[in-house]
């Protein structure tokens, strides 16, 4: 199972919005609604921002929204902050009944 | 609360085998809304997945990894044990379990609302 395609960097200023795309292909993202993102600070473990595509956890901001289509799912980071500078993951269930990640976004905050 | 704790060596030998272990409390492994997997990440790289395990005692593993990794429970104890052989320099990570986001109704999202600090394990000679 290969790894979901991110944008290995993302960067944006203050206030902005960007967003993170994670393609993957018919066998996870374009086939399940099971695509979930992970936001990471260095050294810390990963926390579950959006599941379900555009779900979020209770107490995740509302400025973290989540969507997909066709094979590709993406993470809009609205008004963007100083502390939103971290690794962010996308992750998929697969048609082999496994999990897959992608291989991460560094969002600089400029 | 919930939380889960990793725990097991921080440094093996090339080819010996690795078990890790996860206690989580707040919750029961005999739930049947509860799941827990193993994830790792290593130095500066992304998460890989490697393995699950279901209230009922269903195992699924990474398709590449499958040969060498076994998941099991031990619910009175409150902890998966995960066990990796022929371990590799590769293989130096920091190892998390997580727990899988299962709602009221049974429903699983496949996705992980609850993650361990994870442990660090080297492995070289």
């Amino acid at each position: 199972q290969s790894a979901l395609t991110q944008p290995a960097s993302v960067s944006g200023s203050p206030g902005q919005s960007i967003t993170i795309s994670c393609t993957g292909t018919r066998s996870d993202v374009g086939t399940y609604n099971y695509v979930s993102w992970y936001q990471q600070h260095p050294g810390k473990a990963p926390k579950l921002i959006i599941y379900d595509v555009n779900k979020r956890p209770s107490g995740v901001s509302i400025r973290f929204s989540g969507s997909k289509s066709g094979n590709t799912a993406s993470l809009t980071i609205s008004g963007l902050q100083a502390e939103d500078e971290a690794d962010y993951y996308c992750s998929s269930y697969t048609a082999s009944s496994t999990v897959v990640f992608g291989g991460g976004a560094k969002v600089t905050v400029l | 609360q919930v939380t889960l704790k990793e725990s097991g060596p921080v440094l093996v030998k090339p080819t010996e085998t690795l078990t890790l272990t996860c206690t989580v409390s707040g919750f029961s492994l005999s739930d049947a809304r509860v799941a827990v997997s193993w994830i790792r990440q290593p130095p500066g790289k992304a998460l890989e997945w490697l393995a699950h395990i279901f209230s009922n005692d269903a195992k699924l593993y990474s398709t590449s990894l499958k040969s060498r990794l076994t998941i099991s429970k031990d619910t009175s104890k409150s902890q998966v044990v995960l066990s990796m052989t022929n371990m590799d320099p590769v293989d130096t990570a920091t190892y998390y379990c997580a727990r899988m986001l299962i709602d009221g109704n049974g429903y699983n999202y496949w996705a992980f609302d609850y993650w361990g600090q994870g442990t660090l394990v080297t492995v070289s000679s």
